[in-house]
């Protein structure tokens, strides 16, 4: 079936470490996308990619990086430089004309 | 910068309808979304409309805006228990420097909580 898949779903890390999650689709989408999600607010964008090898900046980017070597794959680093990284991350994809965004489950990221 | 609000919580009894509300501020709009979130998951389209409609059934969902007033609401049917989740709604104005990606702006969600 044709998705986006998200791993790990849950993620502990200790203060001073890099974790990446990882994001793979096989919709055969061009554009990617990484949404954080803290309790009671909406969706912020960090990063998206329109193609491979390219990538922007979205709204909250610091303290994250991301890359795009593969259509499919679009993983998410969250470094130490994050100040409050503990939140639900979100990766979607979306394909041109309406511009819906397909949502992989999430990963639940939480510094100990 | 845009900006989309929505209340926080509804509560309704099962078999009535519910009436989610959104406002949105960017005039520009050209698609607007309302989405669906489960506990613990992520967020799933359950439908769309584009700003040159009045209004948009699919089922149980109408989705009716008043561009004038930069207004969009969400109305669900005979509401289930299993219709209790956080709603989104959403906005996009245009492609990213013509690119193939768009800027969506979330709402900060309603939670909607059906009593049996």
């Amino acid at each position: 079936d044709g998705g986006i898949t998200q791993s790990p779903k849950y993620l502990f890390r200790k203060e001073g470490q890099n974790v990446t999650l990882s994001c793979e689709q096989n919709l055969n989408h061009d554009a990617m996308y990484w949404y954080r999600q803290d309790p009671g607010q909406g969706l912020r964008l960090i990063y998206y990619s329109q193609i491979v090898n390219d990538f922007q900046k979205g709204d909250i980017a610091e303290g994250y990086s991301v890359s795009r070597e593969k259509k499919e794959s679009f993983p998410l680093t969250v470094t130490s430089a994050q100040k409050n990284p503990t939140a639900f991350y979100l990766c979607a994809s979306s394909m041109r004309g309406t511009g819906e965004l397909f949502f992989g489950e999430g990963s639940r990221l939480t510094v100990l | 910068g845009e900006d989309v609000e929505q209340s926080l919580f509804l509560s309704v009894r099962e078999g009535d309808s519910s009436v989610i509300n959104c406002t949105y501020t960017d005039s520009s709009s050209t698609y607007l979304y309302w989405y669906k979130q489960e506990p613990g998951a992520g967020l799933q389209l359950l439908t769309y409309i584009f700003s040159n409609m009045d209004m948009k059934q699919d089922q149980r969902l109408t989705v009716l805006l008043n561009k004038k007033d930069k207004h969009l609401s969400l109305r669900i049917a005979d509401t289930q228990t299993g219709d209790s989740a956080i709603y989104f709604c959403a906005e996009s104005a245009s492609y990213i420097s013509s690119g193939s990606a768009r800027q969506l702006t979330f709402g900060s969600g309603t939670q909607l909580t059906v009593l049996p």
